[in-house]
C-alpha cells in the first residue's frame, strides 16, 4: 500500500524559498502523477502542480512563476520549492498520488504546516 | 477565490438526505467529465469518494453518489450519519493540464 509523508521546515522566513520533501513508500513512482495540494488556515484547497514519470511537470498558472517540482525516482521522493513567500504562503502542504491527469488524487501525505515570519 | 462554487454550508438530519453543489463554467466542470469530491474532517488529509462525476472510489458506501447537469456538478449524501459530518471539496479538470477545486462545503449533521 503506497504510503506518503511530507517533511521540511515548519517556519521560513518572508521573502526565503520554502522547501519540502515527499517520500513515497510501499510503491513506485512510475505511470502516476505526483501532486502538491495547499490548504491555508481555515480555508479550501488549492491545486499546486505535478510530476509526472518521465519528468513532465504542470503547475497552476498561479504558481508557475514562484513554484518547482522535482523528484528523484531512484529514492522514491518529490519535491517543492516555493520562492519569495509571503505570508499568504501559510498553509498545510499536502503532498499525493494523483491517478489520472484529469484528477482522482486517492493517497495523500498527512499534510504538514507551513508558516511564513519573521 | 475558489474558481469552482460551492455552497459554504450544508446540513440535514440523521437518515436524510443532503445535496452539495459544485459550480463552474464550460471551460471546466461544463466540459469534462473529470469532476472528483473529497471527504476532509478537521485536521486530517482529504479522501477521495468520488472520481469522474459519477463513480465512487474502493470503499466507499453507496450513500455517497455524483452527478453533472451542465456547469454544475452534485455530490448527494443519502442516509446521513454523525461521522458524514466533514468538510467536502469538488475538484475539476480544467484543460491543459490544470486542476482546479471548490471553496469547500461544511456538512452538519444535525
Amino acid at each position: 500500500q503506497v504510503q506518503l509523508q511530507e517533511s521540511g521546515p515548519g517556519l521560513v522566513r518572508p521573502s526565503e524559498t520554502l522547501s519540502l520533501t515527499c517520500s513515497v513508500s510501499g510503491g513506485s513512482m512510475t505511470d502516476d502523477y505526483w501532486t502538491w495540494v495547499r490548504q491555508p488556515p481555515s480555508k479550501g484547497l488549492e491545486w499546486i502542480g505535478y510530476f509526472y514519470d518521465s519528468g513532465r511537470i504542470y503547475y497552476n498558472p498561479s504558481f508557475r512563476s514562484r513554484a518547482a517540482i522535482s523528484a528523484d525516482t531512484s529514492k522514491n521522493q518529490f519535491s517543492l520549492r516555493l520562492t519569495s513567500v509571503t505570508a499568504s504562503d501559510t498553509a498545510v502542504y499536502f503532498c499525493a498520488r494523483t491517478l489520472r491527469y484529469f484528477g482522482n488524487t486517492d493517497i495523500w501525505g498527512q499534510g504538514t504546516l507551513v508558516t511564513v515570519s519573521s | 477565490q475558489s474558481v469552482l462554487t460551492q455552497p459554504p454550508s450544508a446540513s440535514g438530519s440523521p437518515g436524510q438526505s443532503v445535496t452539495i453543489s459544485c459550480t463552474g463554467t464550460s471551460s471546466d466542470v461544463g466540459r469534462y467529465n473529470y469532476v472528483s469530491w473529497y471527504q476532509q474532517h478537521p485536521g486530517k488529509a482529504p479522501k477521495l469518494l468520488i472520481f469522474e462525476v459519477s463513480l465512487r472510489h474502493s470503499g466507499v458506501p453507496d450513500r455517497f453518489s455524483g452527478s453533472k447537469s451542465g456547469n454544475t456538478a452534485s455530490l448527494t449524501v443519502s442516509g446521513l450519519r454523525a461521522e458524514d459530518e466533514a468538510d467536502y471539496y469538488c475538484c475539476s479538470y480544467a484543460g491543459n493540464m490544470n486542476l482546479v477545486f471548490g471553496g469547500g462545503t461544511k456538512l452538519t449533521v444535525l
